[in-house]
């Protein structure tokens, strides 16, 4: 069946550092979504992307899909402590269908 | 608008009981989803109502069930709890579906002895 994998599953990174988190599916998407979870809370809604190639900004973070819709990224510029939760992609397949990843837990060093 | 709200936020049941769970979605919002968090597992997919309908369900045996009703709220219900049924079940809203954005509930955190 339809998977869809994210990696690395935990990344600590220094205040101000860089964090990327990937996320691949073994079937084509229709869409992909990523969302953030705060530890002690739920799921929230970050960003969709549809489009073949689309590139999107929220001001530090950057979201990417794949050519061929297979696959995303997540990246993050000079994190900051408000950063800190575990991020989830989550891949469409058609409008009632959508896997979750398994999630990247970031942790920062003040 | 009001948010997604989900009752009870905490439950304890023993094993071999039944639990029911509620969900309201945010207004307007036809399609609710629920997952079941555990550290291990991440987010796995239960089903999907949208207008009083199933429309998919995720990989978990006969005793998760669920049902829509006509103001769009949902009821979850797990019989013949197990041990390994203790998880966060979340419920998310959503205007037409789950591949669309979705607005998830505090979870409700089900621990069975």
């Amino acid at each position: 069946g339809q998977q869809v994998m994210q990696i690395p599953q935990y990344q600590h990174v220094q205040e101000g550092e860089d964090f990327t988190t990937y996320c691949n599916s073994s079937t084509t998407l229709s869409n992909i979504q990523w969302y953030k979870q705060r530890p002690g809370g739920h799921p929230v809604f970050l960003i969709q992307l549809v489009k073949s190639g689309e590139v999107k900004k929220q001001k530090r973070l950057t979201f990417q899909f794949g050519e061929a819709k297979k696959n995303s990224s997540l990246h993050i510029t000079a994190t900051q402590t408000t950063d800190v939760g575990t991020y989830f992609c989550a891949g469409g397949s058609s409008a009632s269908k959508i896997i979750f990843g398994s999630g990247t837990r970031l942790s920062i060093r003040p | 608008k009001a948010g997604v709200t989900q009752t009870p936020r905490y439950l304890i049941k023993t094993r071999g009981q039944q639990v029911t769970l509620s969900c309201s979605p945010i207004s307007g919002h036809r399609s609710v989803s629920w997952y079941q968090q555990t550290p291990g597992q991440g987010l796995q997919f239960l089903f999907e109502y949208f207008s009083e309908t199933q429309r998919n369900k995720g990989n978990f045996p006969g005793r998760f069930s669920g049902r829509q009703f006509s103001n769009s709220r949902s009821e979850m219900n797990v019989s013949t709890l197990e041990l390994g049924d203790s998880a966060l079940y979340l419920c998310a809203s959503s205007p037409m579906g789950p591949s669309y954005e979705q607005y998830f509930g505090p979870g409700t955190r089900l621990t069975v002895t």
